[in-house]
């Protein structure tokens, strides 16, 4: 699976748009990129996935570059809510048998009144 | 919504007692996980299954073993256990590897 590089820290202000980079300058054409996010206390959860082509669901959007080497996640209002560990994490897509998530150290997101 | 249900939010064990920590899923998902969560170090991979009776090693299987005789159960089984095993403890199940894991709410386990 690709390595993935994400800023260790960031802070956003509240109903500001969140923006979490992430470099992934090593992907393949067959890997995905996936975020997770972890709120202090609980377990990860599932935020949103993409192969080359920008996506939005309700919680956020993922955008691609044309060349897959980086990515954003972009939280468009954020709120003290969302104030969290950040993972962004690459491989391969979504199927039987493929080996475990590998969760690195992620960004920690600060959201500010 | 799939529900991953860990038996206990608090565990306190003393050096070489065996402890189980239970895991299940009410969504019929075939996948389900083991992880342990430190400080400075992220989540890390102890054990994975695909299916009833399959177990996979992760990253950092020594110390521990892991038991799924039914498919919404996944148990992790700290054989002696040690204060180096002191962490906190999430399950996770999915349908398809990947995306779309759910977690529990996890187990501190403190070993004293």
């Amino acid at each position: 699976d690709a390595k993935t590089t994400q800023p260790t820290s960031m802070d956003c202000a509240e109903g500001r748009a969140a923006n979490l980079p992430c470099n992934h300058s090593t992907i393949s054409g067959n890997e995905y990129v996936y975020w997770y996010r972890q709120i202090h206390s609980q377990g990860p959860q599932y935020i949103i996935h993409g192969l080359k082509n920008n996506e939005t669901n309700e919680m956020a959007s993922l955008i691609i570059t044309e060349d897959r080497k980086s990515s954003t996640l972009i939280l468009p209002h954020a709120t003290l809510r969302d104030t969290a560990v950040y993972y962004c994490i690459v491989r391969v897509g979504p199927a039987k048998g493929n080996t475990p998530l590998v969760f690195g150290k992620g960004t920690r997101l600060s959201v500010i009144a | 919504d799939v529900k991953v249900t860990q038996s206990s939010r608090y565990l306190v064990k003393r050096t070489g007692e065996k402890v189980f920590l239970e895991c299940v899923q009410d969504m019929d998902h075939e996948n389900m996980f083991w992880y342990r969560q430190d400080p400075g170090l992220g989540l890390r991979l102890i054990y994975f299954s695909y299916d009833v009776k399959m177990k996979e090693k992760g990253d950092i299987p020594e110390g521990y073993s892991v038991s799924r005789e039914k498919k919404e159960r996944f148990s992790l089984i700290l054989e002696s256990a040690s204060t180096n095993q002191t962490s906190m403890y999430l399950c996770a199940s999915s349908f398809y590897q990947g995306y779309g894991y759910t977690f529990g709410s996890g187990t501190r386990l403190t070993v004293v």
